[in-house]
């Protein structure tokens, strides 16, 4: 069965911090890749995401993330925090055969002022 | 662009009764999925249609829940009997056709959260 790791269930940094969230999945075919947040209260929205070309993804609000196809990885960053950057997070992975979108555990972040 | 569109925000049942959810994707979306997300964990999908028909539902528990996408549009998700353990944050979600490399995505409604006493 396919699955999605998140290493990290809670992380805590004071603004302007950098931030490293880390996704693993665990299959080895062709994958389209997916980091969502969800902020207090709103809905899951699309913060960047990989299906071809540069693994090196640029994503809204100063996120990257780089997809290190060696290593089943997926890793979201920001250099910078911002206290807004408070919410949950989660990698999410479809690969080919069945188109199915499946969901890591997530990360809630908690950037103190 | 209207967003997903998901009904009731809330619902509170006791266990035994029935609940049904109610979803109205993106307009021209042919995917649809409904996940559970319960308290502390990621979403778990439940059912995933292309149009009206049903590509995956692997995981919905089939003794009790049950989910139609008539004509391809809309889309209800019922519980029947719920259990206390159904107890989540039920997300439903549209998408072009969302496939391996192909520059596509999943948009979410702001779910359902039932709580079954």
């Amino acid at each position: 069965a396919q699955s999605v790791s998140q290493h990290n269930h809670h992380v805590i940094l004071s603004e302007a911090a950098s931030l490293e969230l880390g996704c693993n999945y665990s299959y080895g075919g062709t994958v389209n890749l997916f980091w969502y947040v969800q902020y207090p209260g709103q809905h899951l929205q699309l913060l960047l995401k990989y299906f071809s070309g540069d693994p090196l993804v640029k994503g809204i609000k100063g996120f990257e993330a780089e997809f290190i196809k060696s290593k089943f990885s997926f890793n979201l960053r920001k250099p910078s925090v911002q206290w807004s950057d408070t919410a949950e997070y989660f990698c999410a992975v479809i690969k080919a055969a069945g188109n199915k979108l499946t969901f890591g555990g997530g990360t809630r972040v908690l950037v103190k002022p | 662009e209207a967003g997903v569109a998901q009904s009731p925000r809330y619902k509170i049942i006791e266990k035994r009764q029935s609940v049904a959810f109610w979803c109205n994707p993106i307009s021209g979306h042919a995917t649809l999925y409904w996940y559970q997300q319960i308290l502390g964990q990621g979403p778990k999908l439940l059912i995933q249609f292309q149009n009206n028909g049903v590509v995956d539902d692997s995981q919905l528990p089939k003794d009790r829940f049950s989910a139609e996408r008539l004509k391809g549009v809309d889309s209800t998700l019922k519980i029947q009997p719920a259990k206390l353990e159904d107890s989540a944050v039920y997300l439903c979600a549209s998408s072009f056709e969302l496939s391996v490399g192909m520059n596509t995505e999943a948009f979410f409604g702001q779910g359902t959260r039932l709580t079954v006493v």
